[in-house]
């Protein structure tokens, strides 16, 4: 069975401040995919990073950056430099393949305070 | 980029009456699609998946005969929920699979609100 845990219900940061959202994944499978999405409070998800299992780099776009470690079963998400604008809730997200449902992790609400 | 839209995107209703959700691919098309309900401060659950041309296949737990999903064309699905009650009241979500890619796009979601 495939599982995604998100141990950080809620987070609060300052703006400015640095944030790490954590993502552990449990499946048997070989081949995976991972994701990370942004869900404002209009409700919309935002898509994010995809990440094949085979594909171990860390990824940096922006003030993003994401940290995959297939040996703790573990896809980070780092804001840097956090803004107003990031408060939203996080999830992440991991599918058996390439247009197979998606398992959701529980979602992390992060705010950024002025 | 491939554009998935829900209408609508907002419907409140009383509780026993249906109300039909349509969710479109708008520039691919897409043999499979899926819905997903995510309930206030919860994660996104996935009901059931439909492929075109065929019968959806329902997630333990989901009543078929409540959520019915009818996938007519590649480009086009909808959910009905019959004789709604205040429980379905929820956020309803759906994806699309393109088909070239597998790749898949989530329209922007339905808010459900039953009375």
């Amino acid at each position: 069975a495939q599982k995604v845990t998100q141990a950080q219900t809620e987070i609060s940061v300052v703006e400015k401040e640095d944030v790490t959202l954590d993502c552990v994944y449990e499946t048997r499978d070989t081949t995976y995919y991972l994701f990370w999405y942004k869900q404002p409070p209009s409700g919309e998800l935002v898509f994010l990073i995809r990440r094949n299992s085979f594909d171990e780099q860390n990824e940096i776009s922006g003030r993003y950056s994401w940290n995959f470690q297939k040996s703790t079963s573990s896809f980070n998400f780092t804001i840097t430099a956090s803004q107003v604008v990031d408060s939203a809730v996080y999830f992440c997200a991991l599918s058996r393949n390439y247009g197979q449902n998606f398992v959701f992790g529980p979602g992390t609400r992060l705010s950024v305070l002025p | 980029g491939a554009v998935v839209s829900q209408h609508p995107s907002r419907v409140i209703c009383k509780s026993g009456t249906s109300v039909k959700i349509e969710c479109r691919s708008l520039d691919f098309q897409a043999t499979t699609m899926f819905w997903y309900r995510q309930f206030p401060k919860q994660s996104l659950m996935l009901m059931a998946t439909s492929n075109e041309g065929s019968k959806a296949t329902y997630e333990q737990g989901v009543e078929k005969d409540k959520f019915l999903i009818n996938h007519a064309s590649l480009t086009l699905s909808t959910l009905t929920v019959t004789s709604a009650h205040p429980e379905d009241s929820s956020f309803y979500i759906c994806s699309a699979s393109w088909a070239q890619t597998n790749e898949q796009f989530f329209g922007p979601g339905t808010r459900l609100t039953v009375l």
